[in-house]
């Protein structure tokens, strides 16, 4: 059964380093987003993408964050000088359509990011 | 705005049927989900049920769906061991990209 793929499972950074999580959605899925869980938390929606670029994104996606398709398979998302409170599992998630029924989500397995 | 509460656990004893209740509060809400995250385990998604469902059955789940009081369940029929771990609700809303909204999740734990 086709899959959402995320590497690395655990990605632990020192504070103001960049990081970059990487993805590699379903391969006929169009659209892309990207989620966090703080510990103990909601899972919370950062950003959605389509097309090459940002469809919707949240208050927490600032202008630290960014994400890219360098190419036809991977989805990144990029932390430029991380905070402690970026400490978090990251999840990427994909879907075929925006209309139902094949607007489902489904998850890769999480990057964690422990930022020191 | 939009918000999704569930409680935040659930013990039963193996066998039984549990049974995890969500509310919502968007009534444009079009599709309302169940995802399973088991410890160290990303989100599997279980089932969802369209909002202009009632009910939906897939083997052991059952999704119940009342859009007048904007509430949500989840029962698992004959609960095992393996059924321990954390069960979220969320929903989309109609326009923009699907993007979820999640519950805070409700732990199960099965005992024997």
């Amino acid at each position: 059964e086709p899959e959402v793929t995320q590497t690395p499972s655990h990605q632990v950074t020192q504070m103001g380093q960049e990081v970059i999580l990487r993805c590699v959605p379903i391969s006929n899925h169009l659209y892309f987003y990207w989620y966090r869980q703080i510990l103990g938390q909601k899972v919370e929606f950062l950003v959605s993408f389509y097309n090459n670029e940002i469809s919707e994104k949240s208050e927490i996606f600032d202008d630290q964050f960014s994400v890219e398709r360098p190419d036809g398979s991977n989805f990144t998302l990029k932390i430029r000088s991380t905070k402690l409170e970026d400490s978090a599992m990251y999840f990427c998630a994909s879907s075929e359509e925006l209309a139902r029924p094949k607007n489902i989500q489904y998850f890769g397995a999480g990057t964690r990011l422990s930022v020191l | 705005g939009e918000d999704v509460e569930q409680s935040l656990f659930l013990s039963v004893r193996e066998g039984d049927s549990s049974v995890i209740n969500c509310t919502y509060t968007d009534s444009s809400s079009t599709y309302l989900y169940w995802y399973k995250q088991e410890p160290g385990a990303g989100l599997q998604l279980l089932t969802y049920i369209f909002s202009n469902m009632d009910m939906k059955q897939d083997q052991r789940l059952t999704v119940l769906l009342n859009k007048k009081d904007k509430h949500l369940s989840l029962r698992i029929a004959d609960t095992q061991t393996g059924d321990s771990a954390i069960y979220f609700c969320a929903e989309t809303v109609s326009g923009g990209y699907n993007k979820l909204i999640f519950g805070a999740g409700t732990r199960l734990a099965v005992h024997p």
